[in-house]
């Protein structure tokens, strides 16, 4: 099994330009999250999927968009970049949205100039 | 807001000490409270807690929960320079998981 991956690894992007940020797991999850994660701040949760289908708004939403396009993956969306997005992304799953662990994918750096 | 709060944020000590990491969450719909160590990816899980006054132990660390003054604490005993990581608290709810700031630990050799 792989876990949770995510892609890229990397990304550079100019201010406006787009990109969605991949995450796929194959331990027959059903909630999923997207964390980002800056220095002195820990980890703040941006949208989260409790279940195929639904999708809801975490701490930092705004500037996000994400879709759960099955019970596999769930995507996350910079419509129009901003210097302010640049981070280390995380995705995570767990089996349950009561269920105790989660697992994390190994992160995507991002940079926005 | 919701708040999940670690102390201290950043700590250096020399291998072989003993360091004690503290969090406090807060009540609403708690179900555990858990322990990560971050390296230089994705964290990694330690321990979750979910009874009060009941030890968890691997190691070298160790935790316990005190559900009455809504905090956790984080022992790790004669460390050593591979325990330095940043050491997350979170605390799961029903709908979520809230994480603190984490501590950022080094150990001198």
């Amino acid at each position: 099994n792989a876990g949770v991956t995510q892609t890229p690894k990397f990304q550079v992007l100019k201010t406006g330009q787009s990109m969605t940020l991949q995450c796929a797991q194959d331990m027959n999850h059903n909630s999923m999250y997207w964390y980002r994660q800056d220095p002195g701040m820990g980890l703040r949760l941006i949208y989260y999927s409790a279940s195929e289908g639904t999708t809801d708004k975490g701490e930092v939403p705004n500037g996000y968009n994400v879709s759960r396009l099955n019970k596999r993956e769930f995507s996350l969306r910079l419509e129009s970049a901003a210097p302010s997005q640049t981070s280390v992304y995380f995705c995570a799953s767990k089996e349950l949205l009561w269920d105790n662990e989660q697992f994390f994918g190994p992160g995507t750096r991002l940079t926005v100039l | 807001e919701d708040k999940v709060v670690q102390s201290p944020l950043s700590l250096v000590v020399h291998e072989g000490d003993t360091v004690t990491l503290n969090c406090s969450y807060e009540v609403t719909n708690f179900r555990s409270l858990l322990w990560y160590k971050q390296e230089k990816k994705a964290p990694t899980f330690l321990f979750m807690l979910t009874s009060s006054g009941i030890e968890k132990k691997s190691g070298r660390l160790s935790s316990i929960l005190d559900k009455k003054e809504l905090f956790s604490i984080l022992n790790i005993t004669a460390t050593q320079t591979g325990d330095s990581a940043i050491y997350l608290c979170a605390e799961s709810r029903d709908d979520k998981i809230i994480f603190g700031k984490g501590t950022r630990l080094h150990i001198l050799p």
